[in-house]
């Protein structure tokens, strides 16, 4: 059974940091590319960043470019999301987002439940 | 960008009627390689993640009731629940994976009439 878990999430100031986490599980980490989407409060869903399995490729959404960092470690399993600078606007509930083909340009089989990042001072 | 964007916002169906659900965006997320239509539906019910029903616009994802189906090419997209369910009230989403950025519908609601 594939199982994607986050952690990380929480209250941070404007102009601070986090870190997000995905722990994997059920399939072979290493052949997917991951996802990071994330959903503000009451609102819709918006695409943040994707690395390939092999994480030699990396994509981001220009509202977090030069800011947040994806990155994976395929050794354990994980999938990661450094979170720089943080603004108001980048409070929401963030998934990590399984693609469901061996390949970038691919749908979202399986979701995290997600973590909330709240940006307030 | 490729905007998605879907309608109605929101709609109210009797149980076991047709709820349809269309989906335009503002490029062809068409493939030329392969003839496939890049583009999925998701259903998010409150405080849950999004769930995945269709992909490549009409290939039904596992485990998914055949009364959900999609349809459509190009720009123009269709969700169908053929006969609602009282599980099936939630938010539904359609999403084009044919470019980077990734975009999604804004979304639309179903209840229950």
């Amino acid at each position: 059974e594939v199982q994607l878990l986050e952690s990380g999430g929480g209250l941070v100031q404007p102009g601070g940091s986090l870190r997000l986490s995905c722990a994997g599980s059920g399939f072979t980490f290493n052949s997917y590319a991951m996802s990071w989407v994330r959903q503000a409060p009451g609102k819709g869903l918006e695409w943040v960043s994707s690395i390939s399995g092999s994480d030699d490729s990396t994509y981001y959404a220009d509202s977090v470019k030069g800011r947040f960092t994806i990155s994976r470690d395929n050794s354990k399993n994980t999938l990661y999301l450094q979170m720089n600078s943080l603004r108001a606007e980048d409070t929401a509930v963030y998934f990590c987002a399984k693609l469901g083909c061996t390949g970038v340009y691919c749908w979202y089989d399986y979701w995290g439940q997600g973590t909330l990042v709240t940006v307030s001072s | 960008d490729i905007v998605m964007t879907q309608s109605p916002d929101s709609l109210a169906v009797s149980l076991g009627e047709r709820a349809t659900i269309t989906c335009k965006s503002s490029q062809s997320v068409l493939g030329g390689s392969n003839n496939k239509n890049y583009l999925a539906w998701y259903q998010q019910k409150p405080g849950q993640p999004p769930n995945l029903l269709i992909y490549w616009a009409s290939t039904r994802e596992s485990g998914v009731p055949d009364r959900f189906s999609g349809s459509g090419s190009g720009t123009d997209f269709t969700l169908t629940i053929s006969s609602l369910q009282a599980e099936d009230v939630a938010v539904y989403f359609c999403h084009q994976y044919y470019s980077i950025p990734r975009t999604f519908g804004q979304g639309t609601r179903v209840d229950i009439k």
